[in-house]
C-alpha cells in the first residue's frame, strides 16, 4: 500500500535561515508526488507537484522540492524562510484510484 | 480559489445524533472528496465521489455515509455520532483529468461531546 513518511513533526528556524521539510514515500509506481501548506484555522493550499519530467520542481512562494527516486524522496526547500511561511506541511502521493495519501505534518516555527 | 463551500463551519452535538456536512462546489468538477484530518494522523480519506450517484470508500469510512445527488454537492452523514468523529472535515475537488492534485475548501469543524 502506498504510505508517506514526514520524519520531522515540528521544526523551527530561524527568520531568513535555509528550510528543508523531508518526505518519503512508499509507491510501487512511479508517483504523482505534492506538498500542501496548512495556515492555522485555513484549508490546504497546493504548494507544488511532481508529475514527471524535470526532477526539481518549482512552486509558489518561493518554495521548491526535488524528486529523488533512488531515495523514494521529495524535500521541501526554501533558500530564505520568512515569518509568514509559519504553517503546517504536508506532502502527498497519488496513489492508485483517483487518490491522495497523506503525510502526517511537519510544523514549521519562524523565530525572529 | 477552488469555488468550494463547506456547511456548517462549526458544529458541537451530543453523541448519538446524526450529523450532516454538506460540499459546494461551482465549477463543475466530476471527483469530489472528503477528508478527516486529526493531530499526527494528517488527512485521511473518508469517502469519495467520482460522479452523480458513484461514490466509494476510503480508508476510515466506519460511521460514515455520503451522497452525491447533483453534481455540486457532496454530502458526508454521520448516522449517530460518536466522541471519535470529533475532527475537522475538509472536502476537496480533483480539478483535471490527468493527474491527482486537489483543492480543498474551508473545513469544518466537528466536535461531538
Amino acid at each position: 500500500a502506498q504510505s508517506v513518511t514526514q520524519p520531522d513533526i515540528h521544526i523551527t528556524v530561524s527568520e531568513g535561515a535555509s528550510l528543508e521539510l523531508r518526505c518519503n514515500y512508499s509507491y510501487g509506481a512511479t508517483p504523482y508526488l505534492f506538498w500542501y501548506v496548512q495556515s492555522p484555522g485555513q484549508g490546504l493550499q497546493l504548494l507544488l507537484k511532481y508529475f514527471s519530467g524535470d526532477t526539481l520542481v518549482q512552486g509558489i512562494k518561493g518554495f521548491e522540492a526535488e524528486f529523488k527516486r533512488s531515495q523514494s524522496s521529495f524535500n521541501l526547500r526554501k533558500p530564505s524562510v520568512h515569518w509568514s511561511d509559519a504553517a503546517e506541511y504536508f506532502c502527498a502521493v497519488g496513489a492508485g484510484g483517483n487518490k491522495l495519501v497523506f503525510g502526517a505534518g511537519t510544523i514549521l516555527r519562524v523565530k525572529s | 480559489d477552488a469555488g468550494i463551500t463547506q456547511s456548517p463551519r462549526h458544529k458541537v452535538t451530543e453523541t448519538g445524533t446524526p450529523v450532516t456536512l454538506r460540499c459546494h462546489q461551482t465549477e463543475n468538477h466530476r471527483y469530489m472528496y472528503w477528508y478527516r484530518q486529526d493531530p499526527g494522523h494528517g488527512l485521511r480519506l473518508i469517502h469519495y465521489s467520482y460522479g452523480v450517484k458513484d461514490t466509494d470508500k476510503g480508508e476510515v469510512s466506519d460511521g460514515y455515509s455520503v451522497s452525491r445527488s447533483k453534481t455540486e454537492d457532496f454530502l458526508l452523514t454521520l448516522e449517530s455520532a460518536t466522541s471519535s468523529q470529533t475532527s475537522v472535515y475538509f472536502c476537496a475537488i480533483r480539478k483535471r483529468q490527468k493527474g491527482y492534485e486537489q483543492y480543498f475548501g474551508p473545513g469544518t469543524r466537528l466536535t461531538v461531546t
